[in-house]
């Protein structure tokens, strides 16, 4: 079945810790793939997003994500969090260009002082 | 300029009340999307419009979910019968024609007693 997979629902990590995020997807071509937060009382934004070309793609707030077609996945990465980045955060595809986004079911990121 | 906007912010009705909800997209944005987040799930998609056409439906659960897009602008999800199962935070997005990315608005949270 098709389907978006986050395999950790919460993570925890330091201030000025490094970060990964995973996401994992299963459909049988490349989908267009993105990557959204979500802050208590906020609506979903987007982080960044791939369509094609360049496997690493930069976002905004020092986020970046590398997509890898060997293993379907699409990680989500930040060299140095800080306390505003905890948060709620969602993986997502769309598999045509009508851009229905079909979702994983979220990591939540906890920042620990 | 003014984001999307949904009203009510909040809804509780009791089980088997009709309830309408509604979502102003970013003006011009001729495609729209309602999604459906449940607690601790990522959104799933219900229905998506192409100016005044629902142009998918496939996510609407039932026969008691209904959308509407008169004037091809604002958008009113309507659910019939509601059951407390339908408890959730309704989201709605648009897009701008040749765009790739949704703008989504703060969502309504729906419960059902």
């Amino acid at each position: 079945a098709q389907s978006v997979t986050q395999p950790d629902i919460h993570i925890t990590v330091s201030e000025g810790a490094s970060l990964e995020l995973r996401c994992n997807y299963s459909y049988g071509a490349t989908p267009y793939l993105f990557w959204y937060v979500q802050s208590p009382g906020q609506g979903l934004q987007l982080l960044l997003k791939y369509f094609s070309g360049d496997t690493l793609v930069q976002g905004i707030k020092g986020f970046e994500a590398e997509f890898k077609r060997s293993q379907s996945s699409f990680n989500l990465r930040k060299p140095s969090v800080h306390w505003s980045d905890a948060a709620e955060y969602f993986c997502a595809v769309a598999l045509d260009s009508n851009y229905q986004l079909i979702w994983g079911a979220g990591t939540k990121l906890i920042i620990k002082p | 300029g003014a984001g999307v906007s949904q009203t009510p912010s909040n809804k509780v009705t009791e089980k088997g009340k009709y309830v309408e909800l509604r979502c102003d997209p970013i003006s011009g944005h001729t495609a729209l999307y309602w999604y459906r987040q449940s607690l601790g799930q990522g959104p799933e998609f219900l229905i998506y419009f192409q100016g005044t056409g629902a142009a998918d439906d496939s996510g609407l659960p039932n026969d008691r979910f209904f959308a509407v897009r008169p004037e091809g602008s604002v958008s009113t999800l309507k659910i019939q019968r509601t059951e407390r199962g339908d408890s959730a935070v309704y989201l709605c997005a648009s897009r701008e024609t040749g765009v790739n990315e949704q703008f989504f608005g703060p969502g309504t949270r729906l419960t059902v007693l």
